[in-house]
């Protein structure tokens, strides 16, 4: 993989439902991985910075995981909530420059 | 709380016209990034700044300059507009930690060139 890749571009899930979706990067030169969640009509919100290999975070119904060695991460959501509508992007630090994904649209359908 | 603020939410400019984004931070970060967001693209950064009055390019600088005369303000410069510059543009900043600390952003303006 040369670039950050997202999949799926978009998704719909059922309220209440749980769903992941996948970063994939470049597994050399690995600093860093970053998740955000991006709602519409405001910034872009950090919801994890994870670095180590086997990494595990949890805010609240997100969590994510991290494998370096493969290169990719996963993001999970919980029992979806209208809430958690948005674009969720990440981003590798490669040591000179955090690269971003195109992002993975979550429609949670109440 | 942590607050990026970009001076404006749209913008239209006509072609040609020299265009200022202006971005504050009330953090005291000494990073401050420019980036700008296209339809099934990643973010891209155009230009960023670790320090006052230093720049460094990003991956797509053509076209645009900055400016960093005080830490808390960072601005991008659009010498000439051009229709294809038409964007969503975001100002993020952090603090020590470089890529290793997450960034926070501003509100984006949309820029239209007509």
């Amino acid at each position: 993989i040369l670039n950050v890749e997202q999949s799926p571009q978009s998704l719909h899930v059922q309220e209440g439902d749980s769903t992941n979706f996948t970063c994939s990067f470049p597994s050399s030169n690995f600093y860093a991985l970053h998740w955000y969640r991006w709602e519409t009509a405001k910034s872009p919100e950090a919801l994890f910075v994870m670095t180590l290999n086997g990494d595990e975070k949890k805010k609240g119904r997100i969590s994510a995981t991290l494998n370096t060695k493969e290169g990719y991460s996963y993001l999970y959501i919980k029992g979806s909530q209208p809430e958690d509508s948005a674009t969720y992007l990440c981003a590798r630090n490669s040591g000179y420059k955090l690269s971003f994904g195109a992002g993975t649209t979550v429609t949670v359908r109440a | 709380d942590v607050k990026v603020t970009q001076s404006s939410r749209y913008l239209v400019k006509r072609t040609g016209e020299k265009v200022f984004l202006e971005c504050v931070q009330d953090m005291d970060h000494e990073n401050m990034f420019w980036y700008r967001q296209d339809p099934g693209l990643g973010l891209r950064l155009i230009y960023f700044s670790y320090d006052v009055k230093m720049k460094e390019k990003g991956d797509i600088p053509e076209g645009y300059s900055v400016s960093r005369e005080k830490k808390e303000r960072f601005s991008l410069i659009l010498e000439s507009a051009s229709t294809n510059q038409t964007s969503m543009y975001l100002c993020a900043s952090n603090g020590q930690g470089g890529y290793n600390s997450p960034l926070h952003f501003g509100n984006g303006t949309r820029l239209t060139v007509t």
